[in-house]
């Protein structure tokens, strides 16, 4: 069974870079993609990227020039880095893996979520 | 003004049908969807990929449907653990970005 933690500070001063990281069990992170998204009570859902099992990654264009996503195949972790966040960047973030069947991998379908983590961007 | 377009609420009675719509443009329509339920509290769910297709585990009272600028989640035999948010999603390979509705409260009354 796949499961998927998120951790990392639940606060964040403004202009600083928010970092998180996702632990994968269950699953060889070199096996599937793996995203992060994020959700508040006032924009919803919103996808921040993917890193691919071959390490390509792909941002969310109106993010791209803040965000990064990794991956440390050693410890089987997933990491996302946020640059200069402001009050905006407030949000729960998940991390979740790409649904695949086959030999196709789905962008818009998430079939294993991790529980979420609270970020507040504060002084 | 949001890419993906879900009504606030909709609400049925225990063991009714209910639909939930998510509309956008042509060219958006053009690419397959997912939908989500989200208990308050939790992380969603996919109960759709590829505009109708379920994951295992995912009981067939769920299914997805398109047609035009509009996909559509059924609900069939509603039960009162229904009761959650629902979200429609989408792959837009134009933009390289994944683009999710504004979501839809569902009410089982």
């Amino acid at each position: 069974q796949v499961q998927l933690q998120e951790s990392g500070p639940g606060l964040v001063k403004p202009s600083e870079t928010l970092s998180l990281s996702c632990t994968v069990s269950g699953a060889s992170i070199s096996t599937s993609y793996w995203s992060w998204i994020r959700q508040t009570p006032g924009r919803g859902l919103e996808w921040i990227g993917y890193i691919s099992d071959g390490g390509t990654t792909n941002y969310n264009p109106s993010l791209k020039s803040r965000v990064t996503i990794s991956v440390d195949m050693s410890t089987n972790h997933v990491s996302l880095k946020l640059t200069s966040v402001s009050a905006a960047d407030t949000a729960v973030y998940f991390c979740a893996r790409n649904f695949d069947y086959g030999a196709s991998v789905w962008h818009d379908a998430f079939d294993v979520w991790g529980r979420g983590t609270l970020v507040t961007v504060s002084s | 003004q949001s890419v993906l377009t879900q009504p606030p609420s909709v609400s049925a009675a225990p063991g009714q049908r209910v639909t939930i719509s998510c509309s956008g443009s042509n060219s958006v329509m053009r690419n397959d969807i997912s939908w989500y339920q989200q208990v308050p509290g939790t992380a969603p769910k996919l109960l759709i990929y590829d505009t109708y297709k379920r994951p295992s585990g995912i009981p067939d009272r769920f299914s997805g449907s398109k047609s035009g600028t509009s996909a559509t989640l059924a609900i069939t035999g509603l039960q009162t653990g229904d009761e959650a948010d629902y979200f429609c999603a989408t792959w837009d390979p134009n933009v390289q970005s994944v683009f999710f509705g504004g979501g839809t409260n569902l009410a089982v009354l």
